[in-house]
């Protein structure tokens, strides 16, 4: 299996804070990582995919880059409908994977 | 438009197979590169990747939950069919399936079902 970890697991934030998330695999998955956006009671929703690719009708504030290994999400200038939990997804393997998740919190 | 809906019991005994239907529409799972997958999440817990179909047939299922999975399509009737056996407590979650779309290439979640919640008791 591919392990995936998400670093912080929590975070406050303010609204117009920048906001990194970290998404680390267990081995190599080339680019083949993605990022949803959950909010309670919802589905996730699909924010990146292909570590770097923005999907349509998602503001430019969300970012991603990243290869390999370590990938990353990163929010400029939060907004309050940004905050919800966060997750990275592998679609590598034959088997895809999600990350535990980050909740970021309104500080 | 693409849309997915998940269908089954809300309620199911420990030791049964649950089995869940996918229906959707706007999309052909006999269509080349085309596929649904299933994913869970416990309530309070992360999302789980259960399963995934291709238009060829072919099957892959977490390593995890394999032995208890089976996944099935009917190409005619635009469903796709996940049966989980031997449900214990620990498999109540909210299951929901969900299409990666040629936008993505066929590797990323776009389209989502609503979902459907599962709780397991006696």
């Amino acid at each position: 299996d591919i392990q995936m970890t998400q670093s912080p697991s929590s975070l406050s934030a303010s609204v117009g804070d920048t906001v990194t998330i970290t998404c680390r695999t267990s081995q190599s998955i080339s680019r083949y990582l993605n990022w949803y956006q959950q909010k309670p009671g919802k589905a996730p929703r699909l924010l990146i995919h292909a570590a770097s690719r923005l999907q349509t009708g998602v503001p430019s504030r969300f970012s991603g880059s990243g290869s390999g290994t370590d990938f990353t999400l990163t929010i400029i200038s939060l907004q309050p409908e940004d905050f919800a939990t966060y997750y990275c997804q592998q679609s590598y393997s034959a088997w895809w994977t999600f990350g535990p998740g980050t909740k970021v919190e309104i500080k | 438009q693409i849309t997915l809906r998940e269908s089954g019991p809300t309620l199911v005994k420990p030791t049964q197979t649950l089995t869940l239907t996918c229906t959707f529409s706007g999309f052909s799972l006999s269509t080349s590169g085309v596929s649904v997958g299933w994913i869970r999440q416990p309530p309070g817990k992360a999302l789980e990747w259960l399963a995934l179909i291709y238009w060829d047939d072919a099957k892959h299922y977490s390593p995890s939950l394999k032995s208890r999975l089976t996944i099935t399509k009917d190409t005619s009737e635009n469903q796709v069919v996940l049966r989980m056996a031997d449900m214990g407590p620990a498999d109540t979650a909210t299951y929901y399936c969900a299409h990666p779309s040629y936008s993505t290439d066929h590797d990323a979640f776009d389209i989502w079902g609503q979902g459907t919640m599962v709780i397991v008791s006696s």
